[in-house]
C-alpha cells in the first residue's frame, strides 16, 4: 500500500498569511493527488483534484502542485473561514489512501 | 446537485454486523462508481471501498475480509455491511460519490461499537 505522509501537522497563522502544506507518497504517484477540506464535525470538500486543478466553485486562493512523490497545497491568503483539517489522498493505486491531515488556525 | 444520506443503527453491539444504507437524491445512482469512508473519533480518514452501479466492488483488503457494498437502482441506495464488529470500528462512516476523488459526500453517521 501507500503511505502519505502531511507536514506539518498542525500550524497557526494569522489572517491575511501564505499558508503552505506538504504531502509525500511513499511511491511514485503521478499526479493522482487530491486535497480535501475538513471543517469540525462536517464531511470532507474536495478542493484540489489532480494535484493542481481547482474543484468548480473552491477560491482561487487555494491552490495544489507537484508530482511524483512531493505535492504542496497552499492558501495564498488566509481567511478566518479556512479554519480546518486538509488531507491530501491519492488514488494512482488501490487502496485509495488519505495523509494523516493537517489542522490550520488563526494565530 | 447530488445529495447523498447515510441511515442505519447508532450502536452496534460487538461481533454484531454493521449495517448502513446511502440513499443518493438529486441524481441517478447509474453510470457511476459510490464509496464508502470512515473516519474514528478524533483521527483520519479510512477509504473502505466502493461499487460501481453495476454491482462491481473493490475494497480496502485491510477489511476486505468482513465488508460487503452492495447496490439497489431500484431504490437509488447503496449499503454497507461491517461484520464481526470491535470497538476499533467505532468512527463516523460517510458515504461519497467517486471512485479516485470524492466530490460529494453525505453528513456522516456515528456508528459506536458498544455492549
Amino acid at each position: 500500500d501507500i503511505q502519505m505522509t502531511q507536514s506539518p501537522s498542525s500550524l497557526s497563522a494569522s489572517v491575511g498569511d501564505r499558508v503552505t502544506i506538504t504531502c509525500q507518497a511513499s511511491q511514485d504517484i503521478s499526479n493522482y493527488l487530491n486535497w480535501y477540506q475538513q471543517k469540525p464535525g462536517k464531511a470532507p470538500k474536495l478542493l484540489i483534484y489532480d494535484a493542481s486543478n481547482l474543484e468548480t466553485g473552491v477560491p482561487s486562493r487555494f491552490s495544489g502542485s507537484g508530482s511524483g512523490t512531493d505535492f504542496t497545497f497552499t492558501i495564498s491568503s488566509l481567511q478566518p473561514e479556512d479554519i480546518a483539517t486538509y488531507y491530501c489522498q491519492q488514488y494512482d493505486n488501490l487502496p485509495p489512501a488519505f495523509g494523516p491531515g493537517t489542522k490550520v488556525d488563526i494565530k | 446537485q447530488v445529495q447523498l444520506q447515510e441511515s442505519g443503527p447508532g450502536l452496534v453491539k460487538p461481533s454484531e454486523t454493521l449495517s448502513l444504507t446511502c440513499t443518493v437524491s438529486g441524481g441517478s445512482i447509474s453510470s457511476y462508481y459510490w464509496s464508502w469512508i470512515r473516519q474514528p473519533p478524533g483521527k483520519g480518514l479510512e477509504w473502505i471501498g466502493y461499487i460501481y452501479y453495476s454491482g462491481s466492488t473493490n475494497y480496502n483488503p485491510s477489511l476486505k475480509s468482513r465488508v460487503t457494498i452492495s447496490v439497489d437502482t431500484s431504490k437509488n441506495q447503496f449499503s454497507l455491511k461491517l461484520s464481526s464488529v470491535t470497538a476499533a470500528d467505532t468512527a463516523v462512516y460517510y458515504c461519497a460519490s467517486g471512485r479516485d476523488g470524492y466530490n460529494h459526500w453525505g453528513q456522516g453517521t456515528l456508528v459506536t461499537v458498544s455492549s
